[in-house]
């Protein structure tokens, strides 16, 4: 079964710093990567979907790469802000086999 | 906002008893699936559901675990026996064509406790 890993586990910020952590994949046979941010006692909530190498994405202050070649899917977030904390979580739909996701990364953004 | 709703929040249960966990997935959704985390490990996909069938399944997903939708809203996870093993959060999701790039909705879980 193919793996996902993400780093760094955890990661604490200041307020207004950019900041950026890695989802990386062994394999490029896949149909899509999600990438899900998820706060304390809510609902994991989806930010990106990513299929293509060279993909980009943009949400606000929030956007993603993917690299598929050297395995790895990258997130930024450009002046963190306390509501940005939260774990990020990237998942792989790998072919032959159902959901992937990693362990995540816990952000914390100290005001 | 429509979203995905899962109950109770909380169940604590004693080892071998039967449990069911219940989830209102959004309403114009066809595929829905149930999700695992036991605590400090990964999320697990368990199963995916569709046109009243299971669609796929994990290894996880054995004959103490099954999946129904009882009417046109709810989606229940019942767990037949439950094992200590089997605390984790349970995380129901739904999606509109279960297609690789649709989002999959998730509610906000139930934690299973097995005492």
């Amino acid at each position: 079964i193919l793996n996902v890993e993400q780093s760094p586990q955890s990661l604490h910020v200041q307020e207004g710093d950019s900041t950026n952590f890695t989802c990386s994949f062994p394999s490029s046979n896949f149909y899509a990567l999600h990438w899900y941010r998820w706060e304390t006692a809510k609902s994991p909530e989806a930010l990106f979907v990513m299929t293509l190498n060279g993909d980009e994405k943009k949400k606000g202050r929030i956007s993603a790469t993917l690299n598929t070649k050297e395995g790895y899917s990258y997130l930024y977030i450009k002046g963190s802000q306390p509501e940005d904390s939260a774990t990020y979580l990237c998942a792989l739909l790998y072919y032959g086999q159902n959901f992937v996701f990693g362990p995540g990364t816990r952000l914390s953004v100290l005001p | 906002e429509p979203e995905v709703t899962q109950t109770p929040s909380h169940q604590v249960t004693q080892m071998g008893q039967e449990v069911i966990l219940r989830c209102v997935p959004i309403s114009n959704h066809l595929y829905f699936y149930w999700y695992r985390q036991i605590l400090g490990q990964k999320v697990e996909f368990l199963v995916s559901f569709y046109n009243n069938e299971i669609s796929e399944k994990s290894e996880i997903f054995d004959d103490q675990f099954s999946v129904e939708r009882p009417d046109g809203s709810n989606f229940t996870l019942k767990i037949r026996s439950t094992k200590l093993e089997d605390s984790a959060m349970y995380f129901c999701a739904s999606s509109v064509t279960g297609g690789a790039t649709d989002t999959q909705y998730f509610g906000p879980g139930t934690r299973l406790t097995v005492l």
